[in-house]
């Protein structure tokens, strides 16, 4: 897995079926979150878990995050054709001012 | 809804020849950030910027890289001698200085970046 990596590096699925992905890190964090990237676009902010959540939720996303074993999940339900983009996790390790990406899972949701 | 802006979206330079790529983040945001994004890998820090100077920047950025706000609403990366392998997406990215870092940063459209 990235710092952080992502598993899987890419997912197929049809559309109203959840999505799962998958993102482990390396160091302790502030924060962890997830961002989506369209094709050719920038990155869109889905979704901020703290340190000391567990859970998050957010419309049809929900957020795990397990401290203990440096990973955190994104949980899409219901999904549509337009959630097709690539989705990254981003650390934001305690004194540092810089956010670590992981590799990304190109999701695609087949209509 | 407030969003950063970075110019221009595609740049095309002749390798060894200098490039600046434009930001103007969103206006009550702090704290600015480089970022790039080789075909098909994985985003990379490149610099933080906060008052002025700069807070932390990686391996990845070198002497040939230089940032800059020049008047107080543009944030601007310079590439001096540019090498076939800068050519990457360039994202700039800002964020609000809430408590603990728990802002998120908000990312621009990127450049893309292409030496020939």
């Amino acid at each position: 897995s990235q710092q952080g990596e992502e598993d899987p590096q890419a997912l197929s699925i049809q559309e109203g079926e959840n999505a799962t992905m998958n993102c482990s890190y390396k160091t302790s964090i502030n924060n962890l979150q997830w961002y989506r990237q369209n094709s050719g676009r920038g990155l869109v902010h889905l979704i901020l878990i703290r340190s000391n959540e567990r859970e998050k939720h957010s419309g049809r996303l929900r957020v795990t995050l397990d401290t203990s074993k440096k990973s955190s999940s994104l949980l899409i339900t219901a999904s549509r054709a337009a959630d097709t983009a690539s989705y990254f996790c981003a650390s934001d390790p305690p004194g540092t001012y810089k956010y670590i990406f992981g590799t990304g899972t190109r999701l695609k949701v087949l209509a | 809804e407030p969003e950063v802006t970075q110019t221009p979206s595609h740049q095309v330079t002749q390798m060894g020849q200098e490039v600046i790529l434009r930001c103007v983040p969103i206006s009550n945001h702090l704290y600015f950030y480089w970022y790039r994004q080789i075909l098909g890998q994985k985003v990379e820090f490149l610099v933080s910027f906060y008052n002025n100077e700069i807070s932390e920047k990686s391996e990845i950025f070198d002497d040939q890289f230089s940032v800059e706000r020049p008047d107080g609403s543009n944030f601007t990366l310079k590439i001096r001698s540019t090498k076939l392998e800068d050519s990457a997406m360039y994202f700039c990215a800002s964020r609000f200085p809430g408590q603990g870092g728990l802002e998120p940063q908000h990312f621009g459209d990127g450049t893309r970046l292409s030496i020939l």
